[in-house]
Parts: C-alpha cells; structure tokens; sequence
C-alpha cells in the first residue's frame, strides 16, 4: 500500500528556534498533503492543506507566518515551525492523497518539544 | 461548514462484545465517509471508506459500518471485538464535490478486556 513517511520522528529545540519536518510520499505522487496537529489524547487538528505548486490553505485560527509549509515536489511538503514557543509543542501528523482518489494515507508523525 | 461528531468519547468492552460506535455529520452535499484506526503507539490506518454504491461497507478486521444518508450517519460496527481492537478510532468527512480537505471526528477510544 502507499507509505508515507516523516523526518525527523522527535525533535526537540530550544524556544525561538525553527524547526522543519518533512513528509514524503515514498511510492506514489501526491497532489494534495494535508498537515495536522493532534493534542494528547484529543482528535486531529486540520492545520493546512497544499497542493503541489501552490500556496497552501490554512484553517482559520492557525498562523501562516508560524507554520509555513512548502509543497515543492509530488512527494515532499515541508512544515517549518518558526519562533518556537513551549505551547507548540505537540505531535505534528501530515497526510498525503492520491488524485483523484479522495483517500488520505497518514504518515507516523513527529513528536516536537519546545523547552 | 462540514463537521463530524463522534458520540461516545471512551467505551469498554469484554472480548466477543459486539461494537457500534456512532458517527454523524453536518454536510448538505455529496460526501465520502471514513473510519480510520490508532493503534497505540502507531500511525493511523484506514479501516474502510465510503464513496458511492451499497451503503454498507466492509472493512479490514471485520468491521462495517453502514451510512444512512437521511440521518447524516456513519457507523461502525463489529459483532465480536477482540482485544487486539483496542485503539482510537475516528470517523471522517471529505465533501466529495472537489472536496480538498478531511475533517475528522474526535476519535472514541476503544478498550476491550481480555
């Protein structure tokens, strides 16, 4: 099946640093990736979603100029945490989907602290 | 805007108990439906989907589940649960016209006694 993969799997950094997380689509090309933020023990956070080439959609209540994601290839999008803060800390989830194909195939996520 | 509600935030169940966890949704339109699955300590996986055709859909592990669209549900159902079932499960909305983005539900975990 399609496997999608994150780099790195943890990190941690120090408050005011940036931070960049990787997603590849590792055997398939994926048009749109969605980026996600999951909270202990609390559901899913739709962050983003990109499409190849073009700018990425943010959800309301999350800042653009914090979490920039770059879409550059068929099989990578990036998320680049800037500034971090303690209270981003938090278990960051991307997914990738097959065009036209409405399934998300979900990547292991990375697990980001913030001291 | 779409919205996806999951009824029961935590369930218990002995092996061989039958499952039925429920999901709705807030979406006029044309839709595709989905359970995924979080084993503990892993990635989400899909369980089934539902995109058009006979509403009742078959997934891995001998889950269901059955849409009813003049109720906006979407649920999930086992007849015998094992332990190896324990995880979290969430049920997801994606609008099928177009649709660029899935909204998920806020996941009911799911123990089952050995």
């Amino acid at each position: 099946g399609a496997v999608v993969s994150q780099h790195p799997s943890w990190v941690i950094c120090k408050s005011g640093t940036s931070v960049k997380i990787e997603c590849r689509s590792l055997d398939f090309q994926a048009t749109t990736m969605f980026w996600y933020r999951q909270f202990p023990k609390q559901s899913l956070m739709l962050m983003a979603t990109s499409n190849e080439g073009s700018k990425a959609t943010y959800e309301q209540g999350v800042e653009k100029d914090k979490f920039l994601i770059n879409h550059a290839s068929l099989t990578l999008s990036t998320l680049t945490v800037t500034s971090a803060h303690p209270e981003d800390s938090s278990f960051y989830i991307c997914s990738a989907r097959l065009h036209p194909d409405y399934e998300q195939y979900f990547g292991p996520g990375t697990r980001l602290t913030v001291t | 805007a779409q919205s996806v509600s999951q009824h029961n935030h935590h369930v218990i169940l002995s092996e061989a108990a039958s499952l039925e966890l429920g999901c709705n949704y807030s979406y006029g339109g044309t839709v595709n439906l989905f359970w995924y699955v979080q084993y503990p300590g892993q990635h989400l996986q899909l369980l089934l989907k539902y995109f058009s055709g006979d509403p009742l859909v078959k997934g891995i592990k001998g889950f269901e589940a059955e849409f009813i669209k003049s109720k906006f549900s979407f649920n999930l159902r086992k007849p015998s649960v094992q332990w190896s079932d324990t995880a979290e499960y969430f049920c997801a909305v994606n609008a099928g016209t177009g649709g660029f983005k899935t909204i998920f539900g806020a996941g009911t975990r799911l123990f089952v006694k050995a």
